[in-house]
């Protein structure tokens, strides 16, 4: 089985600023990814990021990257030079390895980002 | 490149009433997900369609819920009869389900109060 925890219920961040999503994640399966999702209030949700559990490095996509460490369980979600448009929730999540498996979701965390 | 779409937007219906919603896939897409969204948490899987075949339905309660994929397209997902406890946002999600990574598109989804 696998869980994933994020423990912030709401970030706050001013415009421009470094932000740091947490996740935590526990699973037995050998090989999975890690993914993180935007949901504004729209409702839909949006792929930001994905880690593989074997990948070499950290991901990167434009201003978001992913901290991943294996052995800590940890797939952290930064977010640099903060926009207002990035105020939404987001959810980590993952899943094995391969082909049809659906993505287990933690809880979110809500990002405010001020002016 | 048209995304996943569903409908109606919204719905709002009384307890022990049914409800239907639809969803349409990104075409070529061969997995198919609905989640449900209850408020303030993550999305959790109800069902995994494989083109017309069920992966998953370990979490969809089958004494009031039902879902098909005819021809391994269009997908309805049925409540009957609603609780008050089925308020919640319903997502649906396709994926190409062959890929490495296998990232999940979603729809904007549905929004159900059961009254």
């Amino acid at each position: 089985a696998q869980k994933i925890t994020q423990t912030q219920p709401g970030m706050f961040v001013q415009e421009k600023e470094a932000v740091t999503l947490d996740c935590t994640y526990d699973t037995s399966d050998p090989s999975y990814g890690l993914f993180w999702y935007k949901q504004p209030s729209s409702g839909e949700m949006i792929f930001l990021i994905y880690q593989g559990s074997y990948d070499q490095q950290n991901a990167t996509e434009g201003r978001y990257s992913l901290n991943f460490q294996k052995a800590r369980k940890s797939a952290n979600l930064v977010i640099s030079a903060s926009q207002l448009g990035d105020s939404a929730m987001y959810f980590c999540a993952m899943r094995p390895q391969g082909a049809g498996y659906a993505l287990n979701f933690g809880k979110g965390t809500s990002l405010l980002v001020t002016p | 490149e048209a995304g996943v779409a569903q409908s109606p937007r919204y719905k709002i219906i009384e307890k022990r009433q049914s409800v239907a919603f639809w969803c349409n896939p990104i075409s070529g897409h061969a997995t198919l997900y609905w989640y449900q969204q209850i408020l303030g948490q993550g999305p959790k899987l109800l069902i995994q369609f494989q083109n017309n075949g069920v992966v998953d339905d370990s979490q969809l309660p089958k004494d009031r819920f039902s879902a098909e994929r005819l021809k391994g397209v269009d997908s309805t997902l049925k409540i009957q009869p609603a609780k008050l406890e089925d308020s919640a946002v319903y997502l649906c999600a396709s994926s190409l389900g062959q890929t490495k990574v296998g990232k999940l598109f979603f729809g904007s989804g549905t929004q159900l109060s059961v009254l």
